[in-house]
This record gives C-alpha cells, structure tokens and sequence, in this order.
C-alpha cells in the first residue's frame, strides 16, 4: 500500500513561515492536496494540484511538490491557522491521507 | 449552494452492517464530480473509504477488504455506504465529500459528518 508521511506537530511563531511536509515514494510523480481541520469541524480544502489555492484561501498559503516532498507554506502564519492539515494523494484509484500534521502557533 | 447530509444510526452493534445516506442538494449527482466516503476515528486521522467515480466506475480501500459498498441513487440524488462485520475499530465520523472530477482536483464539498459508534 502507498503512505505518506507527515510531521505531527510543527510550532511557529506568529507572522513567521510554517512548512509542513508530506513524503511519499515519488509523490511528485501524483498530485497532492492539501487539508485544513479544526477541531469540530468537517476538513476544508486549501490545496490542491500541487500549487492551486481553492476561492477563499488566503495568500499566505501556498504548495508545492518535486521528488518524494510535497510542502505546504503558511507564510505570515497568523492564530486562525492553528489546526490539523492533512496531504493527500491517489494511487491505483485509492485515496491515501497523511497522519495529520498538528500546527501550533505559539 | 452544494450541501451534503449525512444520515443514519449512530449505535451498530459489532458483527452488523453500518448503513448511511448522503443526501445532496444543490448540484445533480449524474452532473459529474466523484462522490466519497470518508472517516475518521475519535482523535485520529482521515481514511478514504471508497468513492464513486465520474467514469460510473467505484473504487474501494483495500484496506476494509470487500467489507465496503457505495450505491448512487440518481433519482433521489443520492449515495450511500454499506460496511459490514463492523467492529469497534470501525467507529469513527463519517464524512460523504464531494470531489472534482480531474485529477488532484480534492473535495470541495464535505457533509457536517456523523458519529458512528460499534457496541453492544
């Protein structure tokens, strides 16, 4: 089965930059999707196709993906960013999730 | 404005079938798009259960191994997921998403979810 694999926490500091990774046995080769979640409440898209910011995200955010890495930025984090975000990508026609990576601004 | 529900129980005991419905409302369900399952345990992260793809065709997580199918009723606009022999490992929010149809394209669209919990 295909996993990828995500940091559980990240801290950063308000207006500093947050990067979240998600790794993956040649995940740049797929398309990578990005997912905000906080507590409560149902996940909301930030990412997706790598680089494309769904109507509505922010700026700040941002994505990419090369090699076995796909990063999503936060730049300028500010305390609403505070929550769980979640890669995803497909393989074979399967959905697979990351674990979630927890981001705390501090 | 795209809206889904989630209903069904929300108590199934162990070795039975969970059963719930997407109701889908201001979008066509035979319009396009791919039509998800998706869950996640109590604290933990997402899993991708299986969906219903634009092709006509549904895919499925190996990983629930032939528990798992996902109907599409046209006529009611509607989806809805059948997992059987469910254990307490299979008690989670589930969500019912809907996804675009091009590749990497992600869900644009989630249900509130619904908490299913396996008991006696």
């Amino acid at each position: 089965s295909y996993d990828l694999t995500q940091p559980p926490s990240v801290s950063v500091s308000p207006g500093q930059t947050a990067s979240i990774t998600c790794s993956g046995d040649k995940l740049g080769d797929k398309y990578a999707c990005w997912y905000q979640q906080k507590p409560g409440q149902s996940p909301v898209l930030v990412m997706y196709q790598d680089n494309k910011r769904p109507s509505g995200i922010p700026e700040r955010f941002s994505g990419s993906n090369s090699g076995n890495t796909a990063t999503l930025t936060i730049s300028g984090t500010q305390a609403v960013d505070e929550a769980d975000y979640y890669c995803q990508a497909w393989d074979s026609n399967t959905g697979v999730f990351g674990a979630g990576t927890k981001v705390t601004v501090l | 404005q795209v809206q889904l529900q989630e209903s069904g129980p929300g108590l199934v005991k162990p070795s039975e079938t969970l059963s719930l419905t997407c109701a889908v409302s201001g979008y066509s369900i035979s319009s396009g798009y791919c039509w998800d399952w998706i869950r996640q345990p109590p604290g933990k992260g997402l899993e991708w259960i299986g969906g219903f793809f634009r092709s006509g065709n549904t895919y499925y997580n190996p990983s629930l191994k032939g528990r798992v199918t996902i109907s599409v009723d046209t006529s009611k606009n509607l989806f809805s997921l059948k997992l059987t022999s469910v254990t307490a490992a299979d008690t989670a929010v589930y969500y019912c998403a809907r996804r675009g149809a091009a590749a990497g394209t992600g869900v644009d669209y989630w249900g509130q979810g619904t908490l299913v919990t396996v008991s006696s």
